[in-house]
């Protein structure tokens, strides 16, 4: 079947534009994680969906970032007036339940100007 | 929170050689370990995991232990291949659900 799919692959833009980075998790999956990784450096947690239950933002670095899970499968991270310090690769990763494995996708490589 | 220690943060071998990457955690709550493989550009994947109610598991060549007393999980990888070259990232996660990343080890195997 379909693994956990994100576009766009790669994103360029200018310092202080909004950009919106999509996850497609794997179907039935109910859990849904965002993650930032810096060039070399292991993976930040960002913010967790599972179900129908208020998502844990606990890891989003600023109230620039933002993200929402529309009907329990498809999700959209959002990051404002970004920064060059915002340039990484973001991940998701979806599980099909609580603490069981996580799939990822191929990550965004943002690149902020 | 969960803290995870992960070290070396590079390991060099020879083909053939054993790999051993080991990691220690904080919070005694935490269930599940997992292990992932990432190689460059790629996505991270799951090669093994292990929960607490277990001290070892094998998959092939690799293997991993868990120490729960001690807090501390170890990744073994025997008759290492240049395939095997990436980098690995131990994580623990318990009540939260959301788990805690090791900051990775570079494994290079030298053909």
């Amino acid at each position: 079947g379909a693994g956990v799919s994100q576009s766009p692959s790669n994103k360029v833009t200018e310092k202080g534009k909004d950009v919106e980075l999509r996850c497609d998790p794997i179907s039935g999956h109910t859990a849904l994680y965002w993650y930032r990784q810096s060039l070399g450096q292991g993976l930040e947690f960002l913010i967790y969906f599972q179900g129908n239950s208020a998502p844990d933002k606990s890891g989003l670095p600023s109230d620039r970032f933002s993200a929402e899970r529309t009907g329990g499968s498809v999700s959209t991270l959002t990051i404002q007036r970004t920064q060059q310090e915002d340039s990484a690769v973001y991940l998701c990763a979806s599980s099909f339940g609580r603490g069981e494995t996580q799939y990822f996708g191929p990550g965004t490589r943002l690149l902020v100007l | 929170g969960e803290n995870v220690e992960q070290h070396p943060s590079t390991l060099s071998v020879q083909e053939g050689d054993s790999a051993v990457i080991k990691c220690t955690y904080s919070d005694s709550a935490s269930n599940y370990f997992p292990w992932y493989k990432q190689e460059l550009g790629k996505r991270p994947q799951l090669i093994i995991d292990i929960r607490s109610n277990v001290g070892e598991k094998k998959d092939q060549r690799i293997a991993v232990t868990l120490n729960k007393t001690a807090k501390h999980f170890s990744l073994h990888i025997t008759e290492t291949q240049p395939e095997d070259s990436a980098v690995y990232f131990c994580a623990a996660s318990g009540g939260s659900y959301i788990p805690t990343f090791g900051r990775g080890t570079s494994l290079i195997v030298h053909p």
